[in-house]
């Protein structure tokens, strides 16, 4: 079975400056999807970038980017020039494109604190 | 559209009663989902549909219950409620093919407590 693991509870980063979350997994496939999401304090959660494992290029959306690394099982997020609207959870999430496999599979979660 | 909307945002049970937590996409997507986030923690996922008429269970599905009759709508029902599924339920949709993004939308979630 599939695991996700978030090793960092709790991150801070002053505004403006860069971080990095941390997210490892476990897995016997080689095809499937990683996601980052955010969950601010509304709870609301929202989908900041999302890598296909079959790419090798690195995926980003403006301050986000991410550094796969296949054969390590790693997936980090950073965030650039942080902002004080960034403080929020944020989950890694695992979803395998095997057949007859519809579930997701999240870790549990960096609080991230910016500071201003 | 409205994406997924859920309904109640807030509700308060008694050990022993039911209830159900409403689910509706307006996305046309096929695949949906009933997560439910415990304090400090990540989701895990309760019941799963990947289309009208079809459910499967999750990692947590004990006490719980799901019917998908139509494309649009996925309820959750908490059969004799129990102070251990106090929590954020979350429902999430997407519409999942072959290179498509498969990318979750969820919904804003209902804080149930149980005394």
């Amino acid at each position: 079975a599939q695991t996700v693991t978030q090793s960092q509870p709790e991150m801070s980063v002053q505004e403006a400056e860069t971080v990095t979350l941390s997210c490892t997994y476990d897995t016997s496939e080689s095809d499937y999807y990683l996601f980052w999401y955010k969950q601010p304090p509304s709870r609301q959660m929202i989908l900041v970038i999302r890598q296909e494992a079959y790419k090798q290029q690195n995926a980003t959306e403006n301050r986000f980017s991410v550094n796969f690394q296949k054969a390590a099982k790693s997936f980090s997020l950073k965030i650039s020039d942080s902002q004080l609207g960034d403080a929020a959870m944020y989950f890694c999430a695992y979803r395998s494109l095997a057949s007859g496999t519809y579930k997701y599979i999240f870790g549990t979660g960096t609080r991230l604190k910016v500071l201003a | 559209n409205a994406g997924v909307t859920q309904t109640p945002k807030f509700r308060i049970l008694k050990i022993g009663q039911s209830m159900t937590l409403q689910c509706t996409q307006d996305m046309n997507h096929n695949y949906m989902y009933w997560y439910r986030q415990d304090p400090g923690m990540g989701l895990k996922l309760i019941y799963y549909s990947v289309g009208a008429g079809i459910t499967d269970k999750g990692e947590v599905p004990n006490g719980y219950n799901v019917s998908r009759s139509t494309t649009e709508d996925f309820p959750l029902r908490l059969e004799l409620a129990a102070p251990s599924q106090t929590s954020v339920y979350f429902c999430a949709s997407t519409y999942a093919k072959r290179g498509g993004t498969d990318t979750q939308y969820f919904g804003p979630g209902t804080r149930l407590t149980v005394l």
